[in-house]
């Protein structure tokens, strides 16, 4: 099944900054989401993006996706200590794309005080 | 609001032991899923569900089963622990979406050691 590949695979920056990280992925999609997860938790849903959509925001987040480069960035603004988290992309399992998710390894991504 | 719990956050077992992780969802959500993640690995699906008494293999099923009796319950059986199975396991829902993947809902997870 196919798998998004995160980029970098670790981030670190300085509060107030903004954190960037890319997923690249293979085959085309109907769509693809953002999850984030703090050290030892679950993962928590941020945003998904259609494929017929290039940019979608909310609140300090912007997600963008190319279809033609097969790959999405995840913009974080004007980070914040509590941002500290892995941040992962999500795509439909090619075996069944109505329900199944697969996650790649994630970017760390630490904001320094 | 909406809830997956995981029974157990933290279990420590020894290799040979019979071990059941239970996850409940209090959103009437038909899909269910168990994922193991891995340092370095990401989340690799052992098992999903889409209805009661239904269940299909992920992709890592090898040393594991599954129950869902009734739909807001979902357990995840490791038969004969082995210290490979040493891992955080993750329990997911999803409403029904058809013909479009939707948003999955997380428990916070269970941290599992095999000594």
């Amino acid at each position: 099944s196919q798998q998004g590949e995160e980029d970098p695979q670790a981030l670190s920056i300085q509060e107030g900054e903004n954190a960037t990280m890319n997923c690249s992925y293979k085959t085309s999609i109907n769509n693809l989401q953002w999850y984030r997860q703090n050290s030892g938790r679950g993962l928590v849903h941020l945003i998904l993006i259609r494929s017929n959509e290039r940019e979608k925001h909310s609140g300090r987040l912007r997600v963008t996706l190319d279809t033609s480069k097969k790959s999405s960035s995840l913009l974080i603004t004007a980070s914040r200590a509590a941002d500290t988290a892995s941040y992962f992309c999500a795509l439909p399992s090619q075996r069944d794309s109505a329900r199944q998710l697969t996650f790649g390894s994630g970017t760390q991504l630490t904001v320094l005080p | 609001d909406v809830k997956v719990t995981q029974s157990s956050r933290y279990l420590v077992k020894r290799t040979g032991e019979k071990v059941f992780l239970e996850c409940v969802q209090d959103m009437d959500h038909e899909n269910m899923f168990w994922y193991r993640q891995d340092p370095g690995l990401g989340l690799r699906l052992i098992y999903f569900s889409y209805d009661v008494k239904m269940k299909e293999k992920g992709d890592i099923p090898e040393g594991y089963s599954v129950s869902r009796e009734k739909k807001e319950r979902f357990s995840l059986i490791l038969e004969s622990a082995s210290t490979n199975q040493t891992s955080m396991y993750l329990c997911a829902s999803m409403g029904d979406r058809r013909g479009n993947t939707g948003e999955l809902f997380f428990g916070e997870g269970s941290r599992l050691t095999v000594l």
